[in-house]
């Protein structure tokens, strides 16, 4: 079974353009999450969908964030327009099913951004 | 709020020596507790978990960590580290009304021959 994947990798852009990050869970995961981690910092949530419904999105952390789920499936985070502390590593993860109880997230490997 | 402290950022030993990774909780309401690994170009991977039940969890690779509700702590431990234990591990947290996972800042585990 295949894990979680992210695209691309690495990005570099300049400050001002607009960057997508794509997130391909674990197939049949209802529950999609990104999160960020700046600079050797802690990593933070950013937001949690259920299906292509946002469940929470507390932990954006402005409007040039835009997070999309169609279909369910596959998730898109959108930076526009980057600014320089937008460079970081974003994790995605997955979790299988929507329920009270836990469900343990599956991470990707991340895309690391860098704003210049 | 949640948050969660590691104290330190890196932790140097031999190989063969013990390890203990210090983390620290603070929650208003009851949570799970998780520490993940993170390999070079990897993903996280979930090592052990807490959510309930016996406070002393084993995980994968033979690491444990004990939940200690009244110091607010849940430190990892591993008796006898390898090489391949080099990583930077993740001390987390979760709000049990929630899914959001709340992580430490990480440390860098660094085994050395």
């Amino acid at each position: 079974e295949a894990g979680v994947t992210q695209f691309p990798s690495h990005s570099v852009i300049e400050k001002g353009q607009t960057v997508t990050l794509r997130c391909d869970p674990i197939s049949g995961h209802d529950n999609l999450y990104w999160y960020r981690r700046v600079m050797g910092k802690e990593i933070k949530f950013l937001l949690h969908f259920v299906k292509e419904s946002k469940q929470d999105e507390s932990g954006m952390p402005n409007n040039r964030f835009l997070a999309e789920r169609t279909g369910g499936t596959y998730s898109t985070l959108k930076v526009q327009p980057a600014e320089l502390e937008d460079s970081g590593v974003y994790f995605c993860a997955s979790s299988h099913r929507a329920s009270s109880s836990y469900n343990e997230q599956f991470f990707g490997p991340g895309t690391r951004l860098t704003v210049l | 709020a949640q948050s969660v402290t590691q104290l330190d950022s890196q932790v140097p030993v031999f190989e063969e020596a013990p390890v203990e990774l210090r983390c620290n909780y603070s929650s208003s309401v009851s949570v799970y507790l998780f520490w993940y690994v993170q390999y070079p170009n990897q993903g996280l991977q979930l090592l052990l978990k807490y959510l309930s039940g016996s406070t002393l969890v084993k995980g994968i690779n033979g690491f444990e960590a004990e939940f200690n509700k009244s110091q607010t702590s849940f430190h990892l431990r591993k008796p006898s580290v390898h090489i391949s234990d080099t990583a930077e591990y993740f001390c987390a947290s979760m709000d049990t009304g929630r899914r959001a996972l709340t992580f430490g800042s990480g440390t860098r585990l660094q085994v050395q021959p």
